[in-house]
């Protein structure tokens, strides 16, 4: 099946500094999503993204799809302690058949150091 | 506008017993996808439910299943549970129409499944 690759696995800064992972596939992908899930709770859509090059903006962060598609970034700039979490990106493949489901990444957990 | 709404939030249940999670979308949104979160594999999609009707399926054994009512509420199953069917089991609802168009999924808090 498709698989992603997000990086890196963890992180763990300081408050105020800027934060950025990434996701790499072999496959191209026609959205890209990135959710925040906080221990016991459900993922939380961040930023969707749907045309390569486009690049979003919600307040702190901003999310880029690739131009290749195949990638995806997203930038957290002057963490606070609150953005700690596990930040997961999804993709979705080009619509037909069945491909209706989104593939996930492992995952990036962010630490943040007040 | 409510959220996504499962329940029950935990439950613990030995090998060899059944369960069943329910599963409330957004209003207005019709399609429900059910994931299972592990530490090991991560979010793994299970199957998504459109308008009673399962229209994709995930690599998982037929001891999952699912279904979806008229209101667009739906439920999972799991069969003669394992030590390793233990996991967050997510839902998410959609507003993805009868032709695919490309949405977000919007996941609701999940229902912790432990297996004894």
């Amino acid at each position: 099946g498709q698989q992603l690759n997000q990086s890196p696995q963890s992180m763990f800064i300081q408050e105020g500094e800027d934060v950025s992972m990434n996701c790499t596939s072999s496959s191209i992908f026609n959205t890209w999503l990135w959710y925040k899930q906080d221990p016991g709770e459900g993922p939380v859509l961040l930023i969707a993204l749907y045309k390569a090059g486009e690049l979003t903006s919600n307040g702190r962060l901003t999310a880029q799809f690739g131009i290749t598609r195949k990638d995806s970034f997203l930038n957290i700039s002057a963490s606070i302690p609150s953005d700690v979490g596990i930040y997961f990106c999804a993709g979705q493949l080009p619509s037909g058949g069945s491909n209706y489901k989104l593939t996930f990444g492992k995952g990036t957990l962010l630490t943040v150091n007040p | 506008k409510a959220g996504v709404t499962q329940t029950p939030r935990y439950l613990i249940k030995t090998r060899g017993q059944q369960v069943t999670l329910s599963c409330s979308p957004i209003s207005g949104h019709r399609s429900v996808s059910w994931y299972q979160q592990t530490p090991g594999q991560g979010l793994q999609f299970l199957f998504e439910y459109f308008s009673e009707t399962q229209r994709n399926k995930g690599n998982f054994p037929g001891r999952f299943s699912g279904r979806q009512f008229s209101n667009s509420r739906s439920e999972m199953n799991v069969s003669t549970l394992e030590l390793g069917d233990s996991a967050l089991y997510l839902c998410a609802s959609s507003q993805r129409g009868i032709y695919w168009v490309t949405g977000e999924l919007f996941f609701g808090e999940g229902s912790r499944l432990t297996v004894l």
